[in-house]
């Protein structure tokens, strides 16, 4: 069964800083591009970043690149977001998402995430 | 990147059909045939329900199907039951020298 497992929310000062981790399970996790998506309170869903199987390729949302980092440690089957300077803008719950996309002969497809983690909120308040 | 554009609530009764749209633009909905549809109930984390705009997963019921024309995808939800009520996003791939995904702005479901 796939599993997916975040770790690291809570409460944040404006400017601080706060690492987020996902434990996955139940599946090749080397195999996979994986995701973080965020829904801010009451709010709809927003990607934020994503990241190749090895590592190599890293995609983030405007609002976020230059503040926060994705990345993996497939030996420990383990996604992680990285998030400085944060602002109150930030506030939402964060979700660790399988990416189904794929790369074949020199084009890449990103159809869909399939498999979702309960999320952990991050919140920035002073 | 804007979000794509969805109705904010649709209802129906039970056991009728409701369409949920998502309008885009050319250069995500209107370029891939890249999208995905999410059922979201309260609390709870999301759920993928279409993908590659008409595909179903393993284990979602037939009564949910997709489709897209031009920059507009939908989602039908045929014969409503209680269990249906939730939001549902519809999600694009937008390029991976643009914003990569825009989800939509989210549709309630409500069963009267």
């Amino acid at each position: 069964e796939v599993q997916l497992v975040e770790s690291g929310g809570g409460l944040v000062q404006p400017g601080g800083s706060l690492r987020l981790s996902c434990a996955a399970s139940g599946f090749t996790f080397s195999s996979y591009w994986m995701s973080w998506v965020r829904q801010a309170p009451g709010k709809g869903l927003e990607w934020v970043a994503n990241i190749k199987q090895d590592g190599s390729e890293k995609y983030y949302v405007d609002s976020v690149k230059g503040r926060f980092t994705i990345s993996r440690d497939n030996a420990k089957n383990s996604l992680y977001l990285q998030m400085n300077s944060l602002r109150a803008e930030d506030t939402a719950v964060y979700y660790c998402a399988r990416d189904e996309g794929y790369c074949s002969g020199g084009s890449c497809s990103f159809p869909s995430f399939d498999y979702w983690g309960q999320g952990t909120l991050v919140t920035v308040s002073s | 990147q804007s979000a794509l554009t969805q109705p904010a609530s649709v209802s129906g009764s039970p056991g009728q059909s409701i369409t949920i749209s998502c309008t885009g633009t050319s250069s995500d909905v209107g370029s891939y045939n890249l999208v995905s549809w999410y059922q979201q109930h309260p609390g709870k984390a999301p759920k993928l329900m279409i993908y590659e705009v008409s595909k179903r997963p393993s284990g979602v019921s037939n009564r949910f199907s997709g489709s897209k024309s031009g920059n507009t995808a939908s989602l039908t939800i045929s014969g409503l039951q209680a269990e249906d009520e939730a939001d549902y996003y519809c999600c694009s791939y937008a390029g991976s020298s643009t914003s990569f995904y825009v989800f939509g702005t989210g549709t309630k479901v409500t069963v009267l």
